[in-house]
């Protein structure tokens, strides 16, 4: 069964970085895509952004350049970074795994998702 | 990038059937996958539809997608609802920059 879990700080100040981990197990980091979404308080799904283990990217356009997704295959673990934040930032942030190997068919597996407010 | 629009909100009784629309704003509906999340309250989501009309392995039948060209939309069908299916649903797909678009939602409410 493959499992994704995200951990990092729960509070970020305003125009610091946020930085969040996903540990997966049940599945080898280098042989799918993997994403990040968040989910404003009360709010509908944003896409974040994807990435191969072979550094295909792809991030959401409406960030602004603030946004990177990193692999980590020794640790079997994928990283979030997101510079500049603000309190529009404060979101449940998930991490996923896209279906097949492929972008076009979603979400196979999802984490639980941890909440992230950025506030002084 | 094209939009994907859905209604607010949408209720029905217990036992019946309800279905959710998608509508793609620019392009054909059929150009890429569409795919449905479910999302109970304090939960993350679960993907209950994907590829279009492909049913992910434990998820009941009684969900089903489909797409209509005519109308550009796609549909997500729940038939015999319980008070279980009550959540909000979310349709995906891929869009042309190669990014991910999310509808905004639909909070059903069986009632």
């Amino acid at each position: 069964q493959v499992q994704l879990q995200e951990s990092g700080p729960g509070l970020v100040k305003p125009s610091e970085t946020l930085s969040l981990t996903c540990t997966v197990s049940g599945a080898f980091i280098s042989n799918s895509y993997w994403t990040w979404i968040r989910q404003p308080p009360g709010k509908g799904l944003e896409y974040i952004g994807y990435s191969y283990y072979s550094g295909n990217t792809n991030y959401n356009p409406s960030l602004n350049g603030r946004v990177s997704i990193s692999l980590d295959t020794s640790k079997n673990q994928f990283s979030l970074r997101l510079t500049s934040v603000t309190a529009a930032d404060t979101a449940v942030y998930y991490c996923a795994r896209a279906r097949g190997g492929i972008v076009g068919a979603g979400v196979d597996y999802w984490g639980q998702g941890t909440l992230v407010t950025v506030s002084s | 990038n094209f939009m994907l629009t859905q209604p607010h909100s949408v209720s029905e009784s217990p036992g019946k059937t309800v279905t959710i629309s998608c509508t793609r704003s620019v392009g054909a509906i059929a150009s890429n996958y569409i795919q449905w999340y479910q999302q109970r309250p304090g939960s993350a989501p679960k993907t209950v539809i994907y590829e279009d009309q492909e049913r992910p392995s434990g998820v009941s039948d009684r969900f089903s997608g489909s797409i209509d060209s005519s109308s550009n939309s796609a549909s997500l069908t729940i038939s015999g609802l319980t008070t279980e299916d009550e959540a909000d649903y979310f349709c995906q797909s891929y869009g042309t920059s190669r990014s991910w678009v999310f509808g905004g939602g639909t909070k059903l409410t069986v009632l």
